[in-house]
């Protein structure tokens, strides 16, 4: 049963870290998106990759946050410096564009806590 | 970009089907509507995607009129398990698929 796994699931910093999530797609897969969801905001899209060009990362703070794909089976998410707004579960789906439209598997969160 | 409008919340019993539907009046004609499910501490699973009548698998049931301006997710005799927030999104990413608020749907013994 593929899925997909991130890393860490759980992590506690203080403010002013920096901060790597990690994601790794289904194989086969070709679009990953990056979400960060709170009770205030619910789910929002932070970025979209396709084939690992990245499409579109208007919801996500540029100053500082950023996204990569340095390979088909890693993406990652990285936050620099973090700050207790950041806190929320960042959760990272992948999916393909090639049957369903744009069907998304997402994987378990990542629980992040900025002090 | 095409809006949906759903239930903030509906409340169900055991056994009884639930019917939750979402509204969005601009769809495009390129279209899809999707359905998601979340339960408490996991991210969203894909429940069913549909452009129009009537699509059915394992899990549930899409329904989706002529105009395709409204869908109706029908969840066939639920169980306590089934209470989870249910999602409506409608167009193709990444522009237009959005996260509203979803439906809290609580199952009740």
């Amino acid at each position: 049963d593929a899925r997909v796994t991130q890393t860490p699931r759980d992590k506690v910093t203080e403010m002013g870290q920096e901060v790597t999530m990690r994601c790794q797609p289904i194989l086969g897969h070709n679009t990953v998106f990056w979400y960060r969801q709170t009770m205030m905001q619910g789910l929002e899209l932070l970025a979209y990759f396709r084939n690992r060009a990245p499409l579109d990362d208007s919801g996500m703070p540029k100053d500082r946050f950023s996204a990569e794909m340095p390979d088909a089976t890693l993406a990652t998410l990285k936050i620099q410096p973090s700050e207790p707004r950041d806190s929320a579960v960042y959760f990272c789906a992948s999916g393909t564009d090639r049957l369903t439209r744009d069907t998304q598997y997402f994987g378990p969160g990542t629980r992040l806590t900025v002090l | 970009l095409a809006k949906t409008t759903q239930p903030i919340s509906m409340d169900s019993y055991e056994g009884q089907e639930v019917n939750i539907t979402c509204s969005h009046n601009n769809i495009a004609t390129n279209d899809y509507i999707t359905w998601y499910q979340q339960f408490p501490s996991q991210g969203p699973r894909f429940i069913i995607q549909g452009y129009k009548t009537k699509v059915t698998n394992e899990v549930a049931s899409l329904f989706i009129p002529a105009d395709r301006k409204s869908s109706t997710l029908s969840l066939p005799r639920v169980s306590l398990s089934d209470t989870a927030v249910y999602y409506c999104l409608v167009g193709d990413m990444p522009n237009d698929m959005r996260f509203g608020a979803g439906t809290r749907l609580t199952v009740k013994p």
